[in-house]
């Protein structure tokens, strides 16, 4: 069974700190992705990687970054946490770029901004 | 562009009926994914059906069906006998060929079974 894990389940930061979420596959994946979900926006794409040291922009990137140094780890990073950025948090990750590749999820980081 | 739509926010379903979620779709490219998961109030979200565009016949996985209409790019996910366990976030995905690696996702229908 693939596992996804995320470092923190719930996270609480101040504004204006710089926050990390850390998030690691066990499964060889070639492509991880970082989603936020809000109530009534579905999921939302911030950033995926297809390969170690490569990223791509999601639909919504501003205030975020990413780190892949390793093939199984996927970081991201707000550089200056806003209160509009408190959300849910998904990791994810699929095998291959095959169109029929499912994503497999990690358990979601609830950060709140304060 | 591609798109996902699910329209109904949130639905009730009686155990043990059968209970449809609505989805549809833009690409305009001919290959394409759709992906159905669920979530429940723990948060983690679950993979439940997949169907390719060029699939024939209408996925299925135990009690999940998947009513794939390409004419009318609608992909609705059928619940049969419907469990308490069931009650849940739904969400419907898709992937197309045009090689962005992206899955974008709809909005998503709650799902409540009565008992």
């Amino acid at each position: 069974d693939v596992k996804v894990t995320q470092s923190s389940r719930y996270l609480v930061k101040r504004t204006g700190e710089k926050v990390f979420l850390e998030c690691v596959q066990d499964m060889d994946h070639e492509n991880m992705f970082w989603y936020r979900q809000d109530p009534g926006l579905g999921l939302r794409l911030i950033y995926f990687s297809y390969d170690v040291k490569m990223k791509e922009k999601g639909d919504i990137p501003e205030g975020y970054s990413v780190s892949r140094e390793k093939k199984e780890r996927f970081s991201l990073i707000l550089e200056s946490a806003s209160t509009n950025q408190t959300s849910m948090y998904l990791c994810a990750s699929s095998l291959t770029d095959r169109v029929g590749s499912p994503l497999h999820f990690g358990n979601g980081t609830r950060l709140t901004v304060t | 562009a591609q798109k996902i739509t699910q329209t109904q926010p949130g639905m009730f379903v009686q155990e043990k009926e059968a209970v449809t979620l609505d989805c549809t779709y833009d690409t305009s490219d001919p290959s394409y994914g759709l992906f159905w998961y669920k979530q429940p109030s723990s948060g983690e979200m679950i993979f439940l059906i997949y169907q390719g565009s060029y699939d024939q016949q209408n996925a299925t996985e135990g009690r999940y069906s998947l009513n794939f209409q390409k004419a009318r790019k609608s992909a609705n996910l059928v619940i049969s006998a419907s469990q308490l366990g069931d009650s849940a976030m739904y969400f419907c995905a898709m992937r197309d060929g045009s090689g962005t690696y992206k899955y974008i996702f709809g909005t998503g229908t709650r799902l409540k079974v009565l008992a």
